[in-house]
């Protein structure tokens, strides 16, 4: 069990860059969580995963923002055409899918949008 | 509209003492309470939970009450220690969510433990 893993750590962006993030959860984790975490505020969520099924996603999540998960395994969040509102710690966390559900987190990728 | 609400951005105790962090809540649909724990450049980390149907519960050091009619929970650490040094989170997930891992997050509350 080397916990949930996200890459990059950090990333510095042009505003109008497209970016794109990783998350690997734990391998037996069949839930993936993405969240959003900006100064001062605790983490927001903005979509979650069981398998490869994107079950829910926030309306925080514009129609720039795309997450996927093929197979079941890693996930990818991308955001298009980014703004410095977008410019925050995008966390993971994956879980077990029976009875209380473990949030696991990653370290988080930290967005910087100049 | 801020649903959980932890009212108090820091929190400074002394080793071996009492640390109690507070939240409160609006949203009567919540069914389960969390706070998770987090250390600078780390991801947060589950601590303790409760269930709706309970007023306390109880793990080690750590002790959450929870107030239905007030829409208020409280995390008791009993001795605080150095270590404990971190910002702490209150979450809530809605009864009517699909996943207990859609959780709703307080600011959080920065503790300090003074050796």
């Amino acid at each position: 069990d080397t916990g949930v893993s996200q890459n990059p750590r950090h990333k510095i962006t042009k505003r109008g860059q497209n970016v794109t993030f990783r998350c690997d959860p734990i391998s037996e984790h069949n839930r993936l969580y993405w969240y959003r975490q900006t100064l001062g505020q605790g983490p927001e969520f903005l979509t979650y995963f069981q398998n490869e099924a994107q079950l829910e996603k926030s309306r925080l999540l514009s129609d720039r923002f795309s997450a996927e998960r093929p197979k079941g395994s890693f996930s990818t969040l991308e955001i298009q055409r980014t703004e410095q509102g977008d410019s925050a710690m995008y966390l993971c966390a994956s879980s077990l899918s029976h009875g209380f559900e473990k949030l696991f987190f990653g370290s988080g990728t930290q967005l910087s949008v100049l | 509209d801020q649903q959980v609400k932890q009212n108090s951005p820091s929190l400074s105790v002394q080793e071996g003492r009492i640390s109690i962090l507070n939240c409160d809540y609006t949203n009567s649909m919540f069914d389960y309470f969390l706070w998770y724990k987090k250390y600078p450049a780390e991801g947060p980390t589950f601590l303790i939970s409760i269930s709706s149907i309970k007023d306390k519960n109880e793990d080690g050091r750590f002790t959450v009450f929870l107030n239905k009619s007030a829409k208020h929970l409280s995390l008791h650490i009993v001795p605080s220690q150095p270590g404990d040094s971190a910002v702490y989170f209150c979450a809530a997930r809605d009864a009517g969510g699909t996943s207990y891992g859609k959780l709703t997050f307080g600011q959080g509350t920065i503790l300090t433990v003074h050796p």
